[in-house]
């Protein structure tokens, strides 16, 4: 079965800093994966994905993940961090192939904070 | 464009009482989903619809929860005899085909069983 694993339930950084939230995922096939940002009292919004293509992958806000099948790792990150990007982030994952309903296993999610 | 709509926003209600949640997709999407999200916790895959029928609801937990869709559009949740572990955030998500197509979420419905 499919399980994502983000670590850190909560991250500090300071305005302007690198975020990084980290993403692993197990399953025996590579899925699609998913960032997903949740403010507070709204719905979840998606960030970014990936099918299929460059490894790399751009995404809404600045914000950018790296997929890794050796590591399987979706990391993401953004470069300077802002006030705004005070959320939880949730990584995502869904199966491949011809039986594939979509629906999406999430992590636990991770708190961001930004502090001034 | 407007987006997913789910009501009621909020919803109280005592333990043992029937509920229905209702999800509102964007127009066109055919593809329906409903997640639960416990406190503390990522969204739960609960059942998805391709247009009217019922394609995966490998995810609802108990008899006491079922959904419908009947003309492929508005959505509804329904849980009878509701019990205190029932209280979580019920979000809808629609796309607009099928499994390969982002889903865009709605902003829930929190329900609360006393």
């Amino acid at each position: 079965a499919q399980s994502v694993t983000q670590l850190g339930s909560h991250v500090s950084v300071s305005e302007g800093a690198l975020v990084l939230l980290r993403c692993n995922y197990s399953s025996s096939v590579p899925p699609y994966l998913f960032w997903y940002v949740q403010y507070p009292n709204q719905g979840l919004q998606l960030l970014l994905k990936y099918t299929t293509g460059a490894t790399l992958v751009k995404g809404i806000n600045g914000f950018e993940a790296e997929f890794k099948k050796s590591e399987t790792s979706f990391h993401l990150t953004k470069p300077s961090a802002h006030m705004s990007d005070a959320a939880e982030y949730f990584c995502a994952v869904s199966d491949r192939g011809g039986s594939n309903t979509g629906k999406l296993i999430f992590g636990q999610g991770t708190t961001l904070q930004v502090k001034p | 464009g407007a987006g997913v709509s789910q009501t009621p926003s909020n919803k109280v209600t005592e333990k043992g009482k029937y509920v229905e949640l209702r999800c509102d997709p964007i127009s066109g999407h055919t593809a329906l989903y409903w997640y639960r999200q416990s406190l503390g916790q990522g969204p739960e895959f609960l059942i998805y619809f391709q247009g009217t029928g019922a394609a995966d609801d490998s995810g609802l937990p108990n008899d006491r929860f079922f959904a419908v869709r009947p003309e492929g559009s508005v959505s509804t949740l329904k849980i009878q005899r509701t019990e205190r572990g029932d209280s979580a955030v019920y979000l809808c998500a629609t796309a607009l085909a099928g499994p390969a197509d982002t889903q865009y979420f709605g902003p829930g419905t929190r329900l609360t069983v006393l």
